[in-house]
């Protein structure tokens, strides 16, 4: 079947990185995406890979293993205004997207 | 520009009675989905659309019917409510349905059944 595993919470220090590890199964892979959602609010685009690596934006760095069926979102400098959920998306081979629950992030100051 | 537009925003609804969720997009995209959103679960597709004139079942759609008379609206109906329908229902939109590409979506329909 297909699945998707991400942990359902995070807590980290502002200015300070954190890492959110998610795990995929599915059939075929046409890519892997990140979305933010704070809450009451509706999931916006941050990332997607579909090659093996690290892409940078910003703050924000998304990493994909497709051997490992594995990506991780890294967030540097947090600031109080990171915290939200963030969705893991993988598309399978009919491009339909299966998503993860979400991780919470919680930033302390 | 607006983007994606849904209404309402928030709405009580007795057990059995119709309601239909309205989304509207301006971004011209050729396709169009309906998403729940459950605490704990993920993101699950209700209905989908490649294009106007076409709807297509998601990953939960019974109890739920969808329309696309033309490229912006994309109106989700429940013919008689379930209180297991408690859900925010989410409409998005994307450039094309085949291929990677980024969702974009409305802020979201809170709804209860009572």
């Amino acid at each position: 079947g297909q699945n998707i595993d991400q942990p359902t919470e995070m807590t980290a220090t502002e200015g300070a990185i954190v890492q959110i590890n998610c795990t995929y199964q599915t059939s075929g892979f046409n890519g892997l995406f990140w979305y933010q959602q704070h809450a009451g609010e509706a999931p916006t685009f941050l990332s997607y890979n579909v090659l093996d690596g690290l892409e940078e934006k910003g703050r924000f760095s998304s990493f994909l293993s497709r051997s490992k069926g594995y990506s991780y979102l890294l967030l540097k400098e947090l600031q109080m205004k990171d915290s939200a959920s963030y969705l893991c998306a993988a598309m399978d081979s009919n491009y339909q997207l299966i998503w993860g629950a979400g991780t919470k992030l919680i930033i302390k100051p | 520009i607006a983007g994606i537009t849904q209404a309402p925003t928030s709405q009580i609804l007795a057990a059995g009675r119709r309601m239909t969720l309205r989304c509207t997009q301006d971004m011209r995209h050729n396709a169009m989905y309906w998403y729940r959103q459950d605490l704990g679960l993920g993101l699950r597709l209700i209905h989908y659309s490649n294009t106007a004139g076409t709807t297509g079942k998601g990953e939960v759609p019974d109890g739920y019917s969808v329309s696309r008379a033309n490229t912006d609206d994309f109106p989700l109906t429940l013919a008689s409510a379930v209180p297991s329908q408690t859900s925010v229902y989410f409409c998005a939109s994307s450039a094309l349905l085949e291929g990677a590409e980024e969702l974009f979506f409305g802020e979201g329909s809170r709804l209860t059944v009572l």
